[in-house]
């Protein structure tokens, strides 16, 4: 099974900034099978990267993903508010289950 | 964006069964591969399973003995039962959709999710 760590658990940014996510996977997977995804409070996840570097629809150009192999990471430029949420990476590459990493809390000052 | 809508029951006593239903509205049932995604109170996001219109099917292997996906396309639906119900079943479960493509695997649109607690 492939086991995706996130780091940091929680990251305390301000307004304007940039924020820097990492996923590791356990095993080396072709980067057209991780995913990132926002999640809301009270609400659903949101995709916002498939193929880990191409944005979903209606996604802002202020986020962006990059990485292969094992690392990848999410970035987030000019920190707004609404970015104030909890975020899932996701591989799909396994042939016999979907996993996702334990999330990183990313707390707006 | 393909709305959709799940239903079903808040609380379910345990060694029971759950049964979801999920609604696909604006959009062709055959374009996408349909399934489930839940999250334990306070926890990150665990996949289910998924579904295709053909049968195909792909299940949690921690699951796959208590758990069945079933589409309706006459009814533009689809569903979850998974039985032997435990407390460590309580979550909210996501219905959501995987587009069809030569790559696929992320999850694209998402259902609000509907809160199932298991007790007594």
């Amino acid at each position: 099974e492939f086991v995706l760590t996130q780091s940091p658990g929680t990251l305390s940014l301000s307004l304007g900034e940039r924020a820097t996510l990492s996923c590791r996977v356990s095993q080396s997977i072709n980067s057209i099978y991780l995913a990132w995804y926002q999640q809301k409070p009270g609400q659903a996840p949101r995709l916002l990267i498939n193929g880990a570097s191409n944005r979903a629809t209606g996604i802002p150009d202020r986020f962006s993903g990059s990485g292969s192999g094992t690392d990848f990471t999410l970035t987030i430029n000019g920190l707004e508010p609404e970015d104030s949420a909890v975020y899932y990476c996701q591989q799909y590459a396994s042939s016999v289950s979907y996993t996702f990493g334990q999330g990183t809390m990313l707390e707006i000052k | 964006q393909v709305p959709l809508q799940g239903s079903g029951p808040g609380l379910v006593k345990p060694s029971e069964t759950l049964s979801l239903t999920c609604t696909v509205s604006g959009g062709s049932i055959s374009r996408h591969y349909w399934g489930w995604v839940r999250q334990a109170p306070g926890k990150g996001l665990e996949w289910i399973g998924y579904m295709f219109f053909t049968g195909r099917t792909k299940y949690s292997p921690s699951l796959e003995s208590r758990l069945t996906i079933s589409v309706d396309m006459s009814k533009n639906q689809f569903s979850l039962k998974l039985r032997s119900l435990t407390p460590a079943d309580t979550a909210v479960y996501y219905c959501m959709g995987i587009p069809v493509g030569d790559v696929y695997g992320w999850f694209d649109p998402w259902g609000p999710g509907t809160l199932v607690t298991v007790s007594s």
